[in-house]
């Protein structure tokens, strides 16, 4: 159980274009998902909080109408990097917090997405 | 969130043992602490979570002292495929953000 996915696994687009990332809970539901950012050989950088049903809270540093986050329902998050660049060339990772998992505070995690902006 | 200082990298053989420590000085009494795994290319995979004492899953081993201050993961017989990125996060229960915060993990070599 607790498994989380995420489409597409990879990508590869033109400067200047928009992505989308689904993030999607399997078998649980998510009340709130994470996603973060990995450049090679770095750790995870928090990108945002996505609550469902709510907007998005943002980290410093990172801006909102560059990455779009949507959170309809209690199974998907949607990261759209819009005018991508190659800067934004990153492994893009979404995680998400089982409601019934409050106590544990257990996070599951992605596979990742590899965007590469030519 | 308590900040957490681990090394930042570790060989190994394969078949031994591998402990890998991790600070955390000022950790909180109602904080947990947490390792996660990350291969090349994939998410983190959560390992192992303990409060105090020892804590042993099908994967691994968490030591806790009665401080708090500091924890060891235990990894048992280590095989290539144990190469991977070890991150250990210190996270409080009952927290409505429940957002992870990462450092630079330990990156752990297995070599046959």
């Amino acid at each position: 159980g607790a498994v989380v996915s995420q489409h597409p696994s990879w990508v590869i687009c033109k400067s200047g274009t928009s992505v989308k990332i689904e993030c999607r809970s399997l078998d649980f539901q998510a009340t709130t998902m994470f996603w973060y950012r990995q450049f090679p050989k770095q750790s995870l950088m928090l990108m945002a909080t996505s609550n469902e049903g709510s907007k998005a809270t943002y980290e410093q540093g990172v801006e909102k109408d560059k990455f779009l986050i949507n959170h309809a329902s209690l199974t998907l998050s949607t990261l759209t990097v819009t005018s991508a660049h190659p800067e934004d060339s990153s492994f893009y990772i979404c995680s998400a917090r089982d409601r019934t998992g409050f106590i544990r505070n257990e996070q599951f995690f992605g596979p990742g997405t590899r965007l590469t902006v030519l | 969130l308590a900040k957490t200082t681990q090394p930042i990298s570790m060989d190994s053989y394969e078949g031994q043992e591998v402990n890998i420590t991790c600070s955390h000085n000022n950790i909180a009494t109602n904080d947990y602490i947490t390792w996660y795994q990350q291969f090349p290319s994939q998410g983190p995979r959560f390992i192992i979570q303990g409060y105090k004492t020892k804590v042993t899953n099908e994967v691994a081993s968490l030591f806790i002292p009665a401080d708090r201050k500091s924890s060891t993961l235990s990894l048992p017989r280590v095989s290539l495929s144990d190469t991977a990125v070890y991150y250990c996060l210190v996270l409080p229960t009952f927290n409505a953000g429940n957002m992870l915060t990462f450092g630079g993990g330990t990156r752990l070599m297995v070599k046959p």
